[in-house]
């Protein structure tokens, strides 16, 4: 059982926006702002999205958005693209636990 | 650019020990926190261990405290983690990180440990 919950699947179709959630608890998502998610394809290393809860690293495209409230994140992507057809899955530093996962979200562009 | 690459996976009996490592190039290794995380087959991520650029502070997940150790030698770039007392449950992709500001930055392809009897 991840530490993190997220929801299992979504979907949406192509130009639609669709919102992933994580939730955790205040010792983790609500305690601190490294709240960080990360794209993976079957069978490939997972990759960078946002971090510390909306900032996106270089390159990412700026239908990725990321927000926080309370215990629970989440990540928004808009205008969806067949490319965006993926695994999800949030991170949260934890302070003595260090580091969390959630159990991840198999994104479907229908 | 940026790579990470591991190795050291395998086959491994219960109780058995592998060694994992991790050679990094394209950036400052000996200025970067590091980090082991694992995927189980069909499972999520999960947080293994860390390691601060000096080597002097190291975080484990309660699961592998006491079995597994991981270290860094910076004048050769890599990575190690030394993992002892292997269980069936530690069974995984490996990954080693770096760790960007308080993010998994970048990501190694990954080294697949399997134990089973």
């Amino acid at each position: 059982q991840s530490a993190l919950t997220q929801p299992p699947s979504a979907s949406g179709s192509p130009g639609q926006s669709v919102t992933i959630s994580c939730t955790g608890t205040s010792s983790d998502v609500g305690g601190y702002k490294y709240v960080s998610w990360y794209q993976q394809y079957p069978g490939k290393a997972p990759k960078l999205m946002i971090y510390e809860v909306s900032k996106r690293p270089s390159g990412v495209p700026d239908r990725f958005s990321g927000s926080k409230s309370g215990n629970t994140a989440s990540l928004t992507v808009s205008g969806l693209q067949a490319e965006d057809e993926a695994d999800y899955y949030c991170s949260s530093y934890a302070g003595s636990r260090g580091w969390v996962f959630g159990g991840g979200t198999k994104l479907t562009v229908l | 650019e940026v790579q990470l690459v591991e190795s050291g996976g395998g086959l491994v009996q219960p109780g058995g020990s592998l060694r994992l490592s991790c050679v990094g190039s394209g950036f400052t290794f000996s200025s970067s926190w590091m980090t082991w995380v694992r995927q189980a087959p069909g499972k999520g991520l999960e947080w293994v261990a860390d390691i601060k650029p000096d080597g002097s502070e190291k975080s484990y997940v309660d699961s592998v405290k006491g079995r597994f150790t991981i270290s860094r030698d910076n004048a050769k770039n890599s990575l190690h983690l030394q993992m002892n007392s292997l269980r069936v449950e530690d069974t995984a992709v490996y990954y080693c990180a770096r760790q960007g500001d308080w993010n998994f930055e970048w990501w190694g392809q990954g080294t697949l440990v399997t134990v089973s009897s």
